[in-house]
C-alpha cells in the first residue's frame, strides 16, 4: 500500500544552522510535492511545491529537492531561527485529481536560541 | 477575505450524540475537503467534495456523513460519535482540486467524545 513517512521524531537543531527534514515514500510515484507548516493550535499552511522534472526549488531561506529515484524529498532551512519552530508536513501528488493519500505524518521541527 | 472558518473550535460530546461541523470558504474554491489529525497518524482525508454537488469518500469515512450545502459551504456530520472520533477536524478548500492545487486550511474543531 502507498505509505508517506516523515521522521516522526522531533528534531531539535541550534539557530543559525541548516535543519534538513525528510520526507520518504513507498508504492507511490508522485508528479509532485508539496510541504506545509502547521504551528500548535492552528491548520496548516502551504510553503513550496515541486515538481518531478524540478530537482530542487527555493524560496528565500527554504530549499526543497525532489528525488524520484530515491522516492524523497528533502526540506532544508537554512540560518534556522526560533520562529521557524513548527510542524513540517509533505504531501506527495500523483497527477490527476484527487487521491485519497494525502499527507505525510509531518517532523516537529525545534530551533533552539 | 476571512479564508476558511469553522464552527465550533472545541465541542465535547457523549457517546450516541450527533453534531455538526460548519465550515465555509469566501475565496470562490470549487473544491472543499475534511480531514481527522490524531498524534502519530497525521492529516487524514475523511471526505471531499470537487465541485458543489458533489461528494466522495476519503482514507477514514467510516461514520461520518458530509453535506456541500453549496459552493462555500461544506459540513461534517457525526450521527452517533463515538470516542474513537476524538479527534481535530481540518476543513480545507482548493480552487481547482487539482494536485497542484495550495489547500487552504480553517483553524479546526478539537472535538472530545467522552
Amino acid at each position: 500500500s502507498q505509505k508517506i513517512e516523515q521522521n516522526s521524531e522531533a528534531l531539535n537543531i541550534q539557530e543559525g544552522k541548516t535543519a534538513t527534514l525528510t520526507c520518504n515514500y513507498t508504492n507511490y510515484s508522485p508528479a509532485y510535492l508539496q510541504w506545509y507548516r502547521q504551528d500548535p493550535g492552528r491548520g496548516p499552511v502551504f510553503l513550496l511545491l515541486i515538481r518531478e522534472n524540478e530537482k530542487e526549488k527555493r524560496k528565500e531561506r527554504l530549499k526543497v529537492t525532489f528525488d524520484t529515484t530515491l522516492k524523497q524529498s528533502l526540506f532544508h532551512i537554512t540560518a534556522s531561527q526560533p520562529a521557524d519552530s513548527a510542524t513540517y508536513l509533505c504531501a506527495p501528488r500523483r497527477s490527476g485529481g484527487y487521491q485519497k493519500v494525502t499527507f505525510g505524518t509531518g517532523t516537529k521541527l525545534q530551533v533552539i536560541p | 477575505n476571512a479564508g476558511v472558518t469553522q464552527t465550533p473550535k472545541f465541542q465535547v460530546l457523549k457517546t450516541g450524540q450527533s453534531m455538526t461541523l460548519q465550515c465555509a470558504q469566501d475565496m470562490n474554491h470549487n473544491s472543499m475537503y475534511w480531514y481527522r489529525q490524531d498524534p502519530g497518524m497525521g492529516l487524514r482525508l475523511i471526505y471531499y467534495s470537487a465541485s458543489e454537488g458533489t461528494t466522495d469518500k476519503g482514507e477514514v469515512p467510516n461514520g461520518y456523513n458530509v453535506s456541500r450545502l453549496n459552493k462555500r459551504e461544506f459540513s461534517l456530520r457525526l450521527e452517533s460519535a463515538a470516542p474513537s472520533q476524538t479527534s481535530v477536524y481540518f476543513c480545507a478548500s482548493s480552487e481547482t482540486g487539482q494536485p497542484t492545487d495550495t489547500q487552504y486550511f480553517g483553524p479546526g474543531t478539537r472535538l472530545t467524545v467522552l
